[in-house]
């Protein structure tokens, strides 16, 4: 176990909803990270947070933004869902936003219908 | 140039035997080149990563080989298990942090 928490474990909307993920990264980490893993695919870069301020993002529309929270814990909220943001989030969490190894959570199943 | 490629896309190997996967890349700058681990339901585990300017490196049963000229690396599993039974992923980190990860390969280890 990474000790990198996220929550809720799978999750069913409709397109055009809204919805929110949340990630309690590792004790100490201070940089998280998103990514998208649609099935048979590896994981696809979101963004990136560290001490609470974006500084990185990948090929993702607007719709898609997130939050880092004073002790790290991260949300991912993804509006006007469409069925191909059906996938899992992974969260990640590093000790620095230098630092190579990235610790995964056992992500979030969305499922878009 | 931000593509990692991995190949094969599935593998079976006896039990016993050595599972050998490939990656390559072309952007000169990633510096950092890790391996994950991935069950079904499970979000990736790192196994074991490496430096540009290191060649091997070895954990356990598991060995990366990297070629900085060919830009290429590669994840070799010895006395592979049943219950290595996983897909594995390589990656690599740019200047900014990202990890671009390469497509996956299924591995499945036959008792």
């Amino acid at each position: 176990e990474t000790g990198v928490t996220q929550s809720p474990t799978h999750l069913i909307k409709t397109r055009g909803q809204q919805v929110t993920l949340r990630c309690s990264s590792q004790s100490g980490h201070n940089t998280v990270s998103w990514y998208q893993q649609a099935l048979g695919q590896g994981p696809q870069f979101i963004f990136q947070y560290y001490r609470e301020e974006e500084n990185g993002r990948g090929n993702f529309p607007p719709r898609f933004s997130g939050l880092q929270f004073p002790n790290y814990s991260s949300e991912l909220n993804v509006n006007a869902l469409e069925l191909d943001d059906s996938a899992l989030y992974l969260c990640a969490s590093s000790l620095e936003a230098s630092a190579g190894m990235r610790y995964f959570g056992p992500g979030t199943r969305l499922t878009v219908t | 140039q931000q593509q990692v490629k991995q190949s094969p896309q599935s593998l079976i190997v006896q039990k016993g035997g050595i599972s050998i996967i490939n990656c390559a890349y072309e952007n000169t700058a990633f510096d950092y080149f890790p391996w994950y681990q991935q069950f079904p339901g499970k979000g990736p585990a790192l196994l074991i990563a490496i430096r540009p300017d290191v060649s091997e490196k070895k954990e356990g049963r598991f060995t990366i080989s990297f070629n900085k000229s060919a830009k290429q690396f590669s994840l070799h599993i010895m006395d592979s298990q049943p219950g290595d039974s996983a897909t594995y992923f390589c990656a690599a980190r740019d200047q900014g942090g990202k990890l671009i990860f390469g497509q996956g390969t299924e591995l499945s280890v036959k008792p």
